[in-house]
């Protein structure tokens, strides 16, 4: 299995551009996970989806912020428009169960905003 | 205060020598403890987990949960130059009636040892 696939892994861009980033479960995982991990606040948890469908958005920090998985295989979040506030490495984790033990990483994605 | 508080170190230890992570948290609705290690620019991976107070051992790893004190470690022992990374504890409680289960990191501690 090739596991959790995100892309790109480094992205710059300026202030008030749109950000795309993209994530490819672990087949048959019917959970995803999106973190935000930065020095100051470590790892966090911006939202989760279960078969698809948002479960809990309560850490996804603001408006500019959205996330979608449109089937069990994709799931994007975008920002727009960005901020170098949201300077951090995103990841995203998928799992077969809601077990928070059982969840894995992807490689995560390098953000960078000027 | 944060849910769970986490020396980021840096701590330096030669090879060989017995190592010790440690978190605190204040919620007491946490029900499991884990502990992961994410190596430089790589996503976490879940090196152990334990429900209930006491110890788990896993191979060179053991994990402690003192539910009374509030209070887990990551115990390394014989650390080798590979275990040089970056160990984050983290907690999760249930946040829904179907059992979903919500984590909450610490912020981590950088560990290198020392050839």
């Amino acid at each position: 299995d090739a596991g959790v696939i995100q892309s790109p892994r480094h992205e710059v861009t300026e202030m008030g551009q749109e950000v795309t980033l993209r994530c490819k479960p672990i087949s048959g995982h019917d959970y995803l996970f999106w973190y935000r991990q930065t020095m100051m606040r470590g790892l966090e948890l911006l939202i989760y989806f279960n078969n698809n469908v948002p479960i809990d958005d309560s850490g996804m920090p603001e408006d500019r912020f959205s996330a979608k998985m449109p089937n069990a295989s994709f799931s994007t979040l975008k920002i727009q428009p960005s901020e170098p506030r949201d300077s951090a490495v995103y990841f995203c984790a998928s799992s077969r169960t809601s077990g928070a033990h059982e969840q894995f990483f992807g490689p995560g994605t390098r953000l960078t905003v000027l | 205060q944060k849910e769970v508080e986490q020396d980021p170190g840096p701590l330096s230890v030669p090879e060989g020598a017995i190592v010790s992570l440690n978190c605190t948290y204040s919620n007491s609705a946490f029900q499991y403890f884990m502990w992961y290690r994410q190596y430089s620019r790589k996503g976490p991976e879940l090196l152990m987990y334990t429900y209930s107070s006491g110890n788990k051992e896993d191979g060179r790893f053991t994990a402690q949960v003192d539910k009374s004190s509030k209070y887990i470690s990551l115990f390394i022992r014989d650390s080798q130059p590979s275990d040089s990374a970056t160990y984050l504890c983290a907690m999760s409680t249930i946040i829904s009636n179907f059992g979903n289960e919500k984590l909450t990191f610490g912020t981590g501690t950088r560990l290198t040892i020392i050839p």
